[in-house]
């Protein structure tokens, strides 16, 4: 069974920083793109970014290219994210996603889901 | 990247046909067959329902149908059912290695 299990979210001051976690378990780590995804309070998803399975490729949304950094260890199976320069408009439930496959020339659907881990930041 | 556009909420009885657009431009849902929708209840998770425009995971109902034209996809839900009101998100790569999402669609179940 797939379990994607985050932590590290919390309250944190605009400008601050914060690494999320994902703790993976169920499948062969190493070979799926990994992504996060991220949800404002009452609002809809949007796509932060993505890495292949390797940890050798990654890709971010313009809203966080320069501030956000993707990561894996596959040795430790868990993927991370490190948020700098946070702002207001980054407070959201982060989510860990499975993608389907690894990134060839494409990123592909979701199919796997954690439960989230919510960021707020606020002073 | 702009977010794929899709009505803010659509309803209808028990047993009734629903669908849901998600509509984008030539650059996303338009050029590729990777359009993929997801079902969402209140505090809980998304739940992937439809990948590659019409395909299914395993276990989900096949009450559950996508389509595409152009740059507009459809999801259509067949015989609705309470649990089947939610929130619903279309997502489609958008080139250049990026994802795009709708802004989501709110199923009341009358």
């Amino acid at each position: 069974e797939v379990q994607l299990l985050e932590s590290g979210g919390g309250l944190v001051q605009p400008g601050g920083s914060l690494r999320l976690s994902c703790a993976a378990s169920g499948f062969t780590f190493s070979s799926y793109a990994m992504s996060w995804v991220r949800q404002a309070p009452g609002k809809g998803l949007e796509w932060v970014s993505a890495i292949s399975g390797s940890g050798g490729s990654t890709y971010y949304a313009d809203s966080v290219k320069g501030r956000f950094t993707i990561s894996r260890d596959n040795s430790k199976n868990t993927l991370y994210l490190q948020m700098n320069s946070l702002r207001a408009e980054d407070t959201a439930v982060y989510y860990c996603a499975k993608v389907a496959r690894d990134i060839v020339a494409t990123i592909r659907e979701v199919d796997y889901w954690g439960q989230g881990t919510l960021v707020t930041v606020s002073s | 990247q702009s977010a794929l556009t899709q009505p803010a909420s659509v309803s209808g009885s028990p047993g009734q046909s629903i669908t849901i657009s998600c509509t984008g431009t030539s650059s996303d849902v338009g050029s590729y067959n990777l359009v993929s929708w997801y079902q969402q209840h209140p505090g809980k998770a998304p739940k992937l329902m439809i990948y590659e425009v019409s395909k299914r995971p395993s276990g989900v109902s096949n009450r559950f149908s996508g389509s595409k034209s152009g740059n507009t996809a459809s999801l259509t839900i067949s015989g609705l059912q309470a649990e089947d009101e939610a929130d619903y998100y279309c997502c489609s790569y958008a080139g250049s290695s990026s994802v795009v999402f709708g802004g989501g669609t709110k199923l009341t179940v009358l």
